[in-house]
């Protein structure tokens, strides 16, 4: 069990950009899912993918972000011009089945200047 | 729609004195909870759930926290404060009704332990 892999672990990048974020969930986990965070609060729900379906997505998605997961693995979350509120941590967590405990990478940290 | 209230943004303890760090929610339907604790620039740390079995649940770390319905509570607690234990503890409450499975998170409690 080599964890949930995320990369990178920080991203500075300037307003406007558009930039890649990339999560390698346990190997057996089908349940794929990714939060963002901001300084001083806990993690909010962004997006869902059971295997390689994207199942719900919250209303903080904006038609600026997209995520992906091909063939059931890895995924990515994409934010084209990126905005100065897109600043967090973005992490991925995934989980073996429903109702078994996600289990959290260690994030990646986007600065946008 | 779930939520979850963390009293206490920032709770302060010497080592070695209890641990009580609080924990209330919302849920239309038997809720499933869970206590996830976070160090500095790193994800979140599973420490213990509830999925309807016992109301009492003992995690890692001798962390444990007990369920009770009828205050739709979900405290963490820890008989002694070890330096370690410095972090910043997130509840989490899912539904559990649906196939989603998402985590609606507290704004977190950060735990300072004093020498």
């Amino acid at each position: 069990d080599t964890g949930v892999s995320q990369d990178p672990r920080h991203k500075i990048t300037k307003r406007g950009q558009n930039v890649t974020f990339r999560c390698d969930p346990i190997s057996e986990h089908n349940r794929l899912y990714w939060y963002r965070q901001t300084l001083g609060q806990g993690p909010e729900f962004l997006t869902y993918f059971q295997n390689e379906a994207q199942l719900e997505k919250s209303r903080l998605l904006s038609d600026r972000f997209s995520a992906e997961r091909p063939k059931g693995s890895f995924s990515t979350l994409e934010i084209q011009r990126t905005e100065q509120g897109d600043s967090a941590m973005y992490l991925c967590a995934s989980s073996l089945a429903e109702y078994q405990p996600q289990h959290f990478g260690d994030g990646t940290r986007l600065s946008i200047l | 729609a779930q939520s979850v209230t963390q009293l206490g943004s920032h709770v302060s303890v010497s080592e070695g004195a209890l641990v009580l760090l609080r924990c209330n929610y919302s849920s239309s339907v038997p809720p499933y909870l869970f206590w996830y604790v976070q160090y500095p620039n790193q994800g979140l740390q599973l420490l213990l759930k509830y999925t309807s079995a016992a109301t009492l649940v003992k995690g890692i770390n001798g962390f444990e926290a007990e369920f009770k319905k009828s205050e739709t509570s979900f405290h963490l607690t820890k008989p002694s404060a070890h330096m370690s234990d410095a972090a910043e503890y997130f509840c989490a409450v899912s539904d559990g009704g649906g196939s989603n499975y998402k985590l609606t998170f507290g704004k977190g409690t950060l735990l300072t332990v004093n020498p």
